[in-house]
């Protein structure tokens, strides 16, 4: 039973659209993240965040923008989708002992 | 965090133990050994984790040399489930956990 949920689990959109990649986590927990993952290659952190109102930019850098109004809550938008964005979001969150994944966002811009 | 090296692939027949290396020589006192694995594109999974004494839970164990330069994730019992690219990651953990930074890992391959 997850208690880190991403939505919507495959989304196909067409270059210049707005989007939101939702994410949502029920264990209290502070620290949360988006990763980046394409097709048999390495994740890369895009985003994190160590609680309400941070967020801070990953290792690879990214068009997307995130926000932290809420622990529970912490969506990733990108203003205009391009076909580079095509890729897998991953969502997790932490605490001492570790990470817990949510299932993925696999986008794919036309 | 240190860096981490694992070999790309292994293979293991189903039944059998699946020993899997990780070299950190690099690694400071701080540190905890993390090992992650993802099967297909599903998001990565908690296997286990460790600082320096040998740990084990349902799922594997950890070895960890005394110098603690490098460290084996066992699956005792492997089966075809088990297939999946396992990370072994290094970082501060306790109240310093913060970002992991994934690898490459190595993709385990269970046969029957």
């Amino acid at each position: 039973e997850a208690d880190i949920y991403q939505t919507p689990r495959y989304l196909v959109i067409g270059t210049g659209k707005k989007i939101t990649l939702e994410c949502s986590q029920t264990m209290g927990h502070d620290k949360m993240y988006w990763y980046q993952q394409d097709p048999g290659m390495e994740l890369h952190l895009i985003h994190y965040s160590y609680g309400v109102n941070s967020t801070e930019k990953g290792d690879l850098s990214s068009e997307s923008t995130v926000s932290r109004i809420r622990t529970e809550h912490f969506p990733l938008t990108l203003e205009s989708a391009r076909p580079s964005h095509t890729s897998q979001y991953l969502c997790a969150s932490s605490e001492r002992l570790g990470y817990t994944f949510g299932s993925g966002t696999r986008l794919t811009v036309v | 965090d240190a860096k981490t090296t694992q070999p790309p692939s292994m293979d293991c027949a189903e039944g059998r133990a699946a020993n899997l290396p990780c070299n950190h020589s690099t690694i400071s006192g701080n540190e905890y050994v993390y090992w992650y694995r993802q099967i297909h594109s599903q998001g990565p999974q908690y296997i286990i984790h460790g600082l320096k004494n040998n740990e084990t839970n349902e799922m594997a164990s950890l070895i960890i040399t005394e110098d603690r330069k490098s460290s084996t994730l066992i699956l005792p019992h492997a089966t075809l489930r088990d297939t999946a690219v396992y990370y072994c990651i290094v970082s501060a953990g306790g109240t310093s956990y913060g970002k992991l930074t994934f690898g490459q890992g190595t993709i385990l391959t269970v046969h029957p």
